[in-house]
């Protein structure tokens, strides 16, 4: 069983915000032991890197995306929450949920992936 | 941003053959250096964490090494289930970056 699962619209309308959530079974998303982010990689290209949120509930996010996105927790649902407004094509990519652990920061779960994809 | 590189960007290697990959950071990163292998459709999956250390479950012929600013990931004999696009990530300090990936097909 996968522990990270994806959820949300695949289609956005360019200017509006993406909404995904992430679905935590493999655990208590208020673990001391973990930290929770977004990865996301557009077609053809690398992973990038979106933002992490911590288990104090600290945000760490890409300045390259700081201005347009939000990453929040809802420990009663188990999930953490990925928004990103004012969206172009460029965001067009595939969205993975990720669980941080340890001293390097390792992704050692990943959600299987969504592609959204951005229409004009 | 620190930039990460990869070389070769791809390579195509038979089935036990021994493969090499090398991952170069802007500045040093120490030993904060992970490398994940992808394949098309599937998450991504963490092989080695901290420069050297194998993630539980991953075959032992993985194995990676380096500091500051020059990282390998060998895979000592290539077997069918390895061909795959590799990434390395630095997490030395935000925002996380990860290379450009080398892809590695069957010759």
């Amino acid at each position: 069983q996968l522990p990270l699962q994806e959820s949300g619209p695949r289609l956005v309308k360019a200017s509006e915000t993406l909404s995904l959530t992430c679905t935590v079974s493999g655990g208590s998303i208020s673990s001391s032991s973990h930290s929770w982010g977004w990865i996301r990689q557009p077609p053809g290209k690398g992973l990038e890197w979106i933002g992490t949120l911590s288990y104090s509930g600290s945000t760490f996010y890409n300045p390259s995306l700081k201005s347009r996105v939000t990453i929040s927790v809802d420990t009663s649902k188990n999930q953490f929450s990925l928004k990103l407004n004012s969206v172009t094509a460029a965001d067009t990519a595939v969205y993975y949920c990720a669980r941080i652990f340890g001293d390097s920061y390792q992704v050692d779960f990943w959600g299987q992936g969504t592609l959204v994809t951005v229409s004009s | 941003d620190i930039q990460m590189t990869q070389s070769p960007s791809s390579l195509s290697a038979s089935v036990r053959d021994r493969v090499t990959i090398t991952c170069r950071a802007s500045q040093t990163i120490v030993n904060y250096l992970n490398w994940y292998q992808h394949k098309p459709g599937k998450a991504p999956k963490l092989l080695i964490y901290g420069a050297s250390s194998l993630q539980s479950g991953v075959p032992s012929r993985f194995s990676g090494s380096g500091s500051g600013t020059d990282f390998i990931l060998t895979i000592s004999s290539l077997q069918p289930d390895d061909f795959a696009t590799y990434y390395c990530q630095q997490t030395y300090s935000t925002p996380f970056t990860f290379g450009p990936g080398t892809k590695v097909d069957i010759k």
